[in-house]
């Protein structure tokens, strides 16, 4: 079955930073992809995401490439800030757009000043 | 961009009574929505599905008697947690899905409930 795999946290980084988290999935068919970002207290919110092969999903400096070849969709940002620390999903969803979300076991960010 | 609220946002509970939780999509219309359970450290358990109308589908796994489900418009579904126990204490949130917007998934704010 589809599933997906992200690496585990957490991940402390000092401000300006370069992230990376990875993300790699199991799917049939041509799933779409996504990153959903959860700030303290809340719920998710979707982040980016990508819908083919190669696609490039970005958003507020967050930005990942749906890589079919290796099957990864790992979430890149060149500097964090403080505001980013957050725990960030990476989902997909197989079967079509009616498909159900999966996701992957969440990776705590914390950004230190 | 589309709004789901959850009401409410937290709610303790004594150990056998029951609690309901709503879930809104306030912009639009949503056929479907989803109740998740968030465990410690994170963890994202998809509890159930709904569709406005008929019957809820559970995964496998959770007890439909006890997490009641009803999706009764297109704009509400509500989870009641019946006869709660301290391990019933989570974070629960829900979802709806746009069927306007290719689908898109929208999630609410989350529950916080806590059953002494």
């Amino acid at each position: 079955g589809n599933s997906v795999t992200q690496m585990e946290g957490p991940v402390t980084l000092s401000e300006e930073a370069f992230l990376t988290i990875n993300c790699t999935y199991t799917a049939t068919g041509y799933p779409s992809l996504f990153w959903y970002v959860q700030y303290p207290g809340e719920g998710l919110q979707l982040l980016l995401k990508a819908t083919k092969a190669d696609d490039k999903g970005s958003n507020k400096g967050f930005e990942a490439t749906y890589r079919k070849e290796t099957t990864s969709f790992h979430l890149e940002k060149g500097s964090v800030q403080v505001s980013d620390s957050a725990v960030y999903f990476c989902a997909l969803r197989g079967g079509g757009s009616q498909g159900n979300l999966i996701f992957g076991k969440g990776t705590k960010l914390s950004v230190k000043p | 961009g589309a709004v789901v609220s959850q009401h409410p946002s937290w709610v303790i509970c004594k150990s056998g009574t029951s609690v309901k939780i709503e879930c809104r999509s306030l912009d639009f219309q949503a056929t479907t929505m989803f109740w998740y359970r968030q465990f410690p450290k994170q963890s994202l358990m998809l509890m159930a599905t709904s569709n406005e109308g008929s019957k809820a589908t559970y995964e496998q796994g959770v007890e439909k008697d006890k997490f009641l489900i009803n999706h009764a418009s297109l704009t509400l579904s509500t989870l009641t947690v019946t006869s709660a126990h301290p391990e019933d204490s989570s974070f629960y949130i829900c979802s709806a899905r746009d069927q306007a917007e290719y689908y898109e998934q929208y999630f609410g704010p989350g529950t916080r409930l806590t059953v002494t």
